[in-house]
């Protein structure tokens, strides 16, 4: 079974930073590309960031480029998402998504998410 | 940069009735790229459609996509009780850029 769990979101104040884990089982990881979504209480989904299986590929969005990173690690079944500088806007829950594979352009798997809240 | 624009914001029918969405392009887009979500409330989305008509693994037949170009529908032929959710269309580009939504509710 597909599983992924986020972890390390809480209470954080403007300007700091803190580092958004997702563990994957059930697959072979290191074969798929993943998204962080993000969902601010009450709104949309925001799309984050990208990054493809072998680390090549990534993108951001305008709103945390420059401040948030990316990166995985396909040995521990990990993806990350660094955020520094951190602002109240930045507050929501934020998932991790698997896109479905090479040449499908959709999120097949995603976890139940961890909630960042930027306040003082 | 692709926007999306879904409507209505809001739809309220019963159940056994047949929801249509639309969304929206700002420009034309590959159908390839257009995936459709299910999102409840305190739940992660869930993926529909993708490739503007292909279901995903899972999803039954009442659920259906179609469009091309910057047009785009997700048709549910008749609502169930667990359908009555919020939907996304998502453009996944170099931007994955998602829409705003449209509630569809209880009438």
């Amino acid at each position: 079974e597909v599983q992924l769990v986020e972890s390390g979101g809480g209470l954080v104040q403007p300007g700091g930073s803190l580092r958004l884990s997702c563990a994957a089982s059930g697959f072979t990881f290191s074969s798929y590309s993943l998204n962080w979504v993000r969902q601010a209480p009450g709104k949309g989904l925001e799309w984050v960031s990208y990054i493809s299986s072998s680390s090549s590929t990534i993108y951001y969005a305008d709103s945390v480029k420059g401040r948030f990173t990316i990166s995985r690690d396909n040995a521990k079944n990990s993806l990350y998402l660094q955020m520094n500088s951190l602002r109240a806007e930045d507050t929501a829950v934020y998932y991790c998504a698997r896109r479905k594979g090479s040449g499908y352009y959709a999120d097949d798997y995603w976890g139940q998410g961890t909630l960042v809240t930027v306040s003082s | 940069e692709i926007v999306l624009t879904q409507s209505p914001g809001t739809l309220s029918l019963s159940p056994g009735e047949r929801a249509t969405l639309s969304c929206r392009a700002s420009q034309s887009v590959s159908s390839s790229f257009l995936a459709w979500y299910q999102q409840k409330p305190g739940q992660a989305p869930r993926l529909l459609i993708y490739g503007a008509s292909s279901r995903a693994t899972g999803i039954p037949d009442r659920f259906s996509g179609s469009g091309s170009g910057t047009d785009f529908t997700l048709t549910i032929s008749r609502l169930e009780p667990e359908d009555f959710a919020v939907y996304y269309c998502q453009h996944y580009g170099s931007s994955f850029t998602f829409g705003p939504g449209t509630k569809v509710d209880i009438k």
